[in-house]
């Protein structure tokens, strides 16, 4: 069964570096998302790209975040400069065109700890 | 304004019980979908069901079943029979617009806990 894959499945970093989540989403899919889980709490959306560009973004999704989906099979989510509040685990996500199921496929994550 | 709410934070049930998780949802539109998906302690996002707004008919999968009612904006889950393997957190989730391919809004979630 197609899935998304996500790496690094854990990453640790200082404040104020730079980190980049990388996400593979499943191959015919061509909406793509990242979403944010801080530890406990509920999952919020970041963005959503479609036809590489943002269609939507949060208020959560300020200037130092930003999309990119750069050899058309990765969709990468960059930190330019991580805060303690970005700690959070990361999740990718993609679907078809909306003439399809729509259904959101989700990956296993990215848990970012930023120190 | 979209939201959804899961009143329930936490429920611990004894296995084999069954056991209702409430989802309650506002959205203006009249299109829009419902979603439940389970967060097991591994962290991972496991897709269970997405319902339609035009769709009032109840599921049964197994051991689960869904209530959709339009009328209370009501969107509950229930196991039957409760395991241990079921101990997770649940969260409903609401998109609204045309394409079930928009931003899914997710409530807080509720996690359930089955003691053997």
């Amino acid at each position: 069964e197609p899935e998304v894959t996500q790496t690094p499945s854990h990453q640790v970093t200082q404040m104020g570096q730079e980190v980049i989540l990388r996400c593979v989403p499943i191959s015919n899919h061509l909406y793509f998302y990242w979403y944010r889980q801080i530890l406990g709490q509920k999952v919020e959306f970041l963005v959503s790209f479609y036809n590489n560009e943002i269609s939507e973004k949060s208020e959560i999704f300020d200037d130092q975040f930003s999309v990119e989906r750069p050899d058309g099979s990765n969709f990468t989510l960059k930190i330019r400069s991580t805060k303690l509040e970005d700690s959070a685990m990361y999740f990718c996500a993609s679907s078809e065109a909306p003439e399809g199921t729509g259904e959101l496929f989700f990956g296993e994550g990215s848990r970012l700890t930023v120190l | 304004a979209q939201k959804v709410t899961q009143a329930q934070t936490e429920i611990s049930v004894v296995e084999k019980e069954d056991v209702t998780l409430d989802c309650v949802y506002e959205t203006r539109d009249t299109t829009y979908y419902l979603f439940w998906y389970k967060q097991p302690p591994s962290g991972e996002l496991v897709f269970l069901i997405r319902r339609n707004s035009f769709d009032e008919q109840n599921e049964i999968s197994g051991r689960y079943s869904w209530n959709f009612q339009k009328s209370t904006s009501s969107f509950n889950f229930t196991i039957t029979a409760s395991q241990v393997v079921d101990s997770a957190v649940y969260f409903c989730a609401l998109s609204s617009g045309y394409s079930s391919a928009s931003k899914i809004i997710f409530g807080s979630g509720t996690r359930l806990s089955i003691r053997p």
